[in-house]
């Protein structure tokens, strides 16, 4: 089946600094999603994209839907402590005029330096 | 915008017992509604979705089913349930935004 690969895995903030984090995949997607998950909780849309090329902000946030379409990165810049979570990227095809359901890439999970 | 509400949020249930879980979504009407399970905080697997009552995909073979009985509702189940149906329930609506509902948190002992 269809795979996201989502990086890095995991990675360690500090206060103040920027983070980026991309998902790339094998198959063309028609829209690219951007979310974040709290312990415990639902994960909430921060970004949706969709057109190759387009870049997004929301905030502190920016997404860019890659030009070939099997790519997209987040970037959050100046990092503060409640940007610890896990961030989801979701991928979405057409099926001939028919929207696919989202693929998920595994996460990246944000976590304050010890 | 819509909300999408989980019931109930927490669930320790007996192997072998029955199970219900409720979604419903407020703000819209007609929309797709999905099922995710998570793992220790890792990876939706994508289980049903709907694109209207009574219509039911499944997405993976297991030991659960999906109904929607109205339109803005749908309801997971199972008849005996397993140790290995623990884990995070989502519900989700929307078509290209999805949407997701605060989670159920089953326990399986």
């Amino acid at each position: 089946g269809q795979q996201l690969n989502q990086s890095p895995q995991s990675m360690f903030i500090q206060e103040g600094e920027d983070v980026s984090m991309n998902c790339t995949s094998s198959s063309i997607f028609n829209t690219w999603l951007w979310y974040k998950q709290d312990p415990g909780e639902g994960p909430v849309l921060l970004i949706a994209l969709y057109k190759a090329g387009e870049l997004t902000s929301n905030g502190r946030l920016t997404a860019q839907f890659g030009i070939t379409r099997k790519d997209s990165f987040l970037n959050i810049s100046a990092s503060i402590p409640s940007d610890v979570g896990i961030y989801f990227c979701a991928g979405q095809r057409n099926y001939g005029g028919s929207q696919g359901n989202l693929i998920f890439g595994k996460g990246t999970k944000l976590s304050v330096k010890p | 915008s819509q909300t999408i509400h989980q019931w109930p949020a927490t669930l320790v249930q007996p192997v072998g017992s029955p199970l219900s879980l409720e979604c419903t979504v407020e703000g819209t009407s007609n929309p797709n509604l999905y099922w995710y399970r998570q793992a220790a905080g890792r990876g939706l697997q994508l289980l049903f979705y709907s694109v209207g009552i009574g219509q039911i995909s499944s997405e993976v073979p297991q030991n659960l089913s999906a109904s929607r009985p109205q339109d803005r509702q749908f309801i997971l189940s199972s008849k005996k349930l397993l140790l290995s149906d623990s884990g995070f329930y989502l519900c989700a609506a929307g078509l290209y935004e999805q949407y997701f509902g605060p989670g159920t948190r089953l326990t399986v002992t």
